[in-house]
């Protein structure tokens, strides 16, 4: 069973930055939080990951709270193009299967 | 390079009929997957293979059979189709080993329907 819990939906405008939620209270210290999206009609695509510290990359920002038990996927400024699934996802250490869930439904507005 | 590449992009069969999903990849990936995904649903895991000759089982592996001859494929096979598999099947693959945390890549899916 996935181990996160996200909102099932979020809106957001055009050119502004969004703030998309998850919450892992179970996670152990060698867990890795990974952010997956959907576009419609393709395949999950990666969009980043990170242990402990705040990370960042060309698509967006990660941000993990210092307990762990939660962390924020920062879209700096949302386009249409970023109207998506977005999966937050536990993944413990060791070459073990990523288990989804039903993740947050971005829809963006123009 | 190609990155997963799945074969067909959509097939109709009728219940009881067998078929095989095709999955392969030139990264020189040793991890592969296959997932299904409902309406409305998120993604759930039917079998894996962290390396060839070696498959496992994942949460919904009822129905399904793998085989792992060779890195690149990961074929999917159903043996006798039913309606409740209707659906869309995503192949992903991962880099060797030591960076477990490496990103998953996917295939674009293959929808199937069992009439």
């Amino acid at each position: 069973d996935a181990k996160t819990t996200q909102p099932n939906s979020m809106e957001s405008n055009e050119e502004e930055p969004v703030h998309l939620p998850c919450n892992h209270s179970t996670i152990s210290g060698t867990d890795y939080i990974h952010w997956y999206r959907q576009l419609p009609s393709q395949g999950p695509e990666y969009v980043i990951h990170g242990l402990t510290s705040n990370v960042n990359n060309r698509m967006a920002s990660l941000a993990i709270a210092e307990d762990r038990k939660s962390s924020t996927l920062i879209l700096h400024r949302a386009t249409l193009r970023d109207a998506a699934v977005y999966y937050c996802i536990q993944q413990p250490s060791g070459n073990t299967p990523l288990v989804f869930g039903k993740g947050t439904r971005l829809s963006v507005i123009a | 390079n190609a990155g997963v590449t799945q074969t067909p992009k959509f097939q109709v069969l009728k219940t009881g009929q067998s078929m095989t999903l095709q999955c392969a990849q030139d990264m020189n990936h040793e991890y592969m997957s296959w997932y299904r995904q409902d309406p409305g649903m998120g993604l759930r895991l039917i079998h894996y293979s962290v390396g060839a000759g070696i498959t496992d089982q994942g949460e919904v592996p009822n129905g399904y059979n793998v085989s792992r001859s060779t890195t690149e494929d990961f074929p999917l096979r159903l043996l006798s189709a039913a309606p409740s598999q209707t659906s869309v099947y995503f192949c992903a693959s991962r880099p060797p080993g030591y960076s477990y945390n490496s990103p998953l890549h996917f295939g674009n899916g293959t929808r199937l329907t069992v009439t």
